[in-house]
């Protein structure tokens, strides 16, 4: 059974680069087409799809924060990473990753999400 | 502003039936399937109707799905205390090239 987990800094400062990484088990993260991806949530608002990458390094990405955000895959560790940098408060946000059911499809396995916080 | 328009809440008693509605645009939900999603408080949401009106294993026939033109809409019948969460909408927008979702809707169960 596939199961993703996320790591990442917790708390962090303003104009700092957010990284993430989404550990993936149970499967390996380049034995498919899939788009692996990235959706956040702020306190209290709804989701926000963030970016998607596969392991062949092609990625798309929200169009408001492409200036900001980098995706990355490395697949000796089974891990897809998210950098995003400059961030200010409105990037606080539980980050989630997640897989999609088919190639083509919404996700339907999600991480836990982890909490970041950027405060001064 | 979310791109595909939920209302922000919805209510009803144990055994009625509630339906949440979700508005598009052609790129997306005119075009492409609707996905709907149930999050309770604290975890990651859950997959409950995929392409349209297709229900993962697991989810009780009590949820269903449909779509119509650039609207989607999610029912649930037979109203249960557990189904007090918040409902998301989700589709591909091929204007955006990525993934849209509605703002949530609250289900309260009274």
């Amino acid at each position: 059974q596939l199961h993703l987990q996320e790591s990442g800094p917790g708390l962090m400062k303003p104009s700092e680069t957010l990284s993430l990484a989404c550990t993936v088990s149970g499967g390996s993260i380049s034995n498919s087409d899939y788009y692996w991806a990235w959706i956040r949530q702020p306190p209290g608002k709804g989701l926000e799809w963030i970016g998607s990458i596969h392991y062949s390094g092609s990625s798309f990405h929200r169009p408001s924060l492409k200036s900001r955000l980098t995706l990355s895959v490395d697949t000796s560790k089974n891990q897809f990473s998210l950098h995003l940098s400059s961030v200010t408060a409105t990037d606080t946000a539980v980050y989630y990753c997640a897989r999609p059911m088919t190639p083509n499809d919404a996700f339907d396995i999600w991480g836990p999400g982890t909490m970041v916080t950027v405060s001064s | 502003q979310s791109v595909l328009t939920q209302p922000p809440s919805a209510s009803g008693t144990p055994g009625q039936r509630v339906t949440i509605a979700c508005s598009g645009y052609n790129s997306n939900l005119g075009t492409n399937d609707g996905y709907w999603y149930q999050q309770l408080p604290g975890t990651a949401p859950k997959l409950l109707i995929y392409r349209n009106d297709q229900r993962p294993s697991g989810v009780p026939d009590r949820f269903s799905g449909s779509k119509s033109g650039t609207s989607a809409s999610l029912a649930i019948t037979g109203l249960r205390s557990e189904d007090e969460a918040d409902y998301y909408c989700v589709s591909w927008d091929d204007s955006l090239r990525g993934w849209v979702f509605g703002g949530g809707t609250k289900l309260t169960v009274l």
